[in-house]
């Protein structure tokens, strides 16, 4: 493995809940990314990081911010969670020339 | 979004057959990369390539990067139960996988 850890590695929780995944890498990465995975869809890229406090959207970020405040550390942050964003959320990194390693997801349910 | 046509979504084949699996694209990309996915996990990568017309191998994996830039080539010999999972294509723009754009998968099913 990449040295991606992500946590937890299911949760359910309730509509309107806020809800925070986190992804720890032991690799010094300069990119972090968080997907989510969902029938159809293949995987798809909700923010990413390009270093400590620097983030952008992605494809599908509407109801999703995420920090990055050290190297290692960047979390998803969901402020109110939806139906709809019940999925399975896969963090990855990937260093300046190299392709991107994927932590093993969080099954999200929101009920 | 861009988006990637992956073929065929989902085979049936008997153990010991050969198996092709392909990714088209509208746009040009300047890397193709394979993963495959076990159930429970995250993907796994399992070729790069770099260069139009290339053809790489990793044991009895092949792929190859089309000569157009717009498709990609997955070939698997001699398949063995531990092949089932789901494989993904995935082009590449530039530096930095925020420009990866993923196919929406080929769940291969192996019957011994």
């Amino acid at each position: 493995d990449a040295g991606i850890t992500q946590s937890p590695r299911h949760k359910v929780t309730e509509t309107g809940t806020p809800v925070t995944l986190r992804c720890h890498q032991t690799e010094n990465h300069r990119y972090m990314y968080w997907y989510r995975q969902d029938p159809g869809h293949g995987l798809r890229l909700i923010h990413y990081s390009y270093g400590v406090k620097d983030t952008d959207k992605g494809e599908v970020s509407d109801g999703y911010s995420v920090s990055r405040s050290k190297t290692e550390d960047f979390l998803l942050t969901l402020e109110s969670a939806t139906s709809s964003q019940t999925s399975v959320y896969f963090c990855a990194i990937s260093g300046d020339y190299t392709e991107a390693f994927f932590g093993q997801g969080t099954r999200l349910t929101v009920v | 979004g861009q988006q990637l046509n992956q073929n065929p979504q989902s085979m049936f084949i008997q153990e010991g057959e050969d198996v092709s699996m392909n990714c088209t694209s509208s746009s040009i990309f300047n890397t193709w990369l394979w993963y495959k996915q076990d159930p429970g996990e995250g993907p796994v990568l399992l070729i790069a390539l770099y260069k139009a017309g290339e053809l790489t191998s990793n044991g009895r994996l092949t792929a190859q990067f089309g000569i157009t830039r717009k498709d990609s080539f997955l070939n698997i010999s001699a398949s063995i139960p531990s092949d089932v999972g789901i494989y993904f294509c995935a082009g590449q723009l530039g530096q930095g996988a925020q420009k990866l754009v993923f196919g929406q998968g080929t769940r291969l099913t192996i019957n011994p």
